[in-house]
């Protein structure tokens, strides 16, 4: 298997427009979690799937954020519209289910808004 | 509500040197401990995780911990670090073995020849 796949790597993008960032987690996990890594903040769980489900996005920072996992294969997350203090790096990561105890991580999106 | 503290933000040690990273951590229940690696431009990996039993947990790559619940810490250890253990390494909790894992700030281990 691939692992988790992130795409882009990279994003830069002005304040004001919309970004989405995409996740592949690995096949027949049935679990999906979106981090933020900050300078300031460090590490933070902003929201997770089960079974293609939210569960719980108490960890989303405003309501400019939004995720979705329209199927078990497949999940973005949406700024809009995007500030420069969303600039940081997104992880997703993935596990077989909710009580498996190793998260499998992606490379990550470094998000650069200017 | 539960929080991971890294003493250290950075730790630089000559290579073959023993490292210890520490982590405390605070919980009003029981939690589950992990140690994460990253290494640059790339994500988490986990090295080891103490669930129950044991209160010495080895990992990948030579490196182990040891969960002290009294002094509510779990600190990684190595006995003779390598260059390649240059990386940022991660404390982090969580309530019921899941994957919703609160982390510490990270520390960065430096291995200098």
């Amino acid at each position: 298997d691939a692992g988790v796949i992130q795409s882009p790597r990279h994003e830069v993008t002005e304040m004001g427009q919309e970004v989405t960032l995409r996740c592949k987690p690995i096949s027949g996990h049935n679990s999906l979690f979106w981090y933020r890594q900050t300078m300031m903040r460090g590490l933070e769980l902003l929201i997770y799937f089960n079974n293609n489900v939210p569960i719980d996005d108490s960890g989303m920072p405003e309501d400019r954020f939004s995720a979705k996992m329209p199927n078990a294969s497949f999940s973005t997350l949406k700024i809009q519209p995007s500030e420069p203090r969303d600039s940081a790096v997104y992880f997703c990561a993935s596990s077989p289910t909710l009580e498996s105890t190793e998260a499998f991580f992606g490379q990550g999106t470094r998000l650069t808004v200017v | 509500a539960q929080s991971v503290t890294q003493l250290d933000s950075q730790v630089p040690v000559f290579e073959e040197a023993p490292v210890e990273l520490r982590c405390n951590y605070s919980s009003s229940v029981s939690v589950y401990l992990f140690w994460y690696v990253q290494y640059p431009n790339q994500g988490l990996q986990l090295l080891l995780k103490y669930l129950s039993g044991s209160t010495l947990v080895k990992g990948i790559n030579g490196f182990e911990a040891e969960f002290n619940k009294s002094q509510t810490s779990f600190h990684l250890r190595k006995p003779s670090v390598h260059i390649s253990d240059t990386a940022e390494y991660f404390c982090a909790v969580s309530r019921n073995a899941g994957n919703m894992l609160t982390f510490g700030g990270g520390t960065r281990l430096m291995v200098k020849p």
